[in-house]
């Protein structure tokens, strides 16, 4: 059972660019968060979907980002005109659809994409 | 103030050593705690998993839960090298969609 799937694994854009990053759950998993970690800190969230919704997205800046989980296939985490600060790993996690209460809150990461901007 | 802190350490023992690590936190409305290890430039790993109060124990690591206090804590029993990592605890509150809030997390090395 494949575990949650990032790619790239590593992305480098100049400033300006667009950075997709792509997130394919576990199987059986219809919950995806996405998290950010700067050098030197902790995991930061910043949106939560399920399929064709985004649930919570508080932790989104709110200008050049933007995420979605479509129906079929991966979740994208979509930064237009990326610069220096954006430059971090991004990592996803994905937690069951079903299962008992306490289960469904266990988030997997998947290993991350290092987003460099130069 | 953050929600959740933790020591950035470096912490660093010798193998066989008991580790501690913990966490402390301010909002009353968490219940679900977690240990996560990561290893230099990979994913977080789910270690340990706890509801509420209480113990639990996997093989070498116990996670310790306190409300009262709102401190959460990690034991490692015989250290090994290979558990030097950046151990992260995690925590989240019910109702929040399982948003995950971390620590800065712990950086240890167990020298041979």
């Amino acid at each position: 059972n494949a575990g949650v799937m990032q790619n790239p694994r590593h992305l480098v854009r100049r400033r300006g660019q667009e950075a997709r990053l792509r997130c394919s759950p576990m199987k059986g998993h219809s919950h995806v968060y996405w998290y950010r970690q700067l050098p030197e800190e902790g995991l930061k969230f910043m949106v939560y979907l399920q399929k064709e919704n985004i649930i919570d997205e508080s932790g989104m800046p709110k200008e050049r980002f933007s995420a979605e989980f479509p129906k079929e296939g991966p979740s994208i985490l979509r930064i237009q005109q990326v610069v220096r600060g954006d430059s971090a790993a991004y990592f996803c996690a994905s937690s069951p659809t079903s299962g008992k209460g306490e289960a469904k809150n266990i988030q997997y990461f998947g290993a991350g994409t290092r987003l460099s901007v130069l | 103030q953050k929600e959740v802190e933790q020591d950035p350490g470096p912490l660093s023992v010798p193998e066989g050593a008991i580790v501690s690590l913990n966490c402390t936190y301010s909002n009353s409305a968490f219940q679900y705690f977690m240990w996560y290890r990561q290893y230099s430039r990979k994913g977080p790993e789910l270690l340990m998993y706890t509801y509420s109060s209480g113990n639990k124990e996997d093989g070498r690591f116990t996670a310790q839960v306190d409300k009262s206090s709102k401190y959460i804590s990690l034991f490692i029993r015989d250290s090994q090298p290979s558990d030097s990592a950046t151990y992260l605890c995690a925590m989240s509150a019910i109702g929040q969609g399982g948003k995950l809030i971390f620590g800065q997390g712990t950086e240890l090395s167990v020298k041979p």
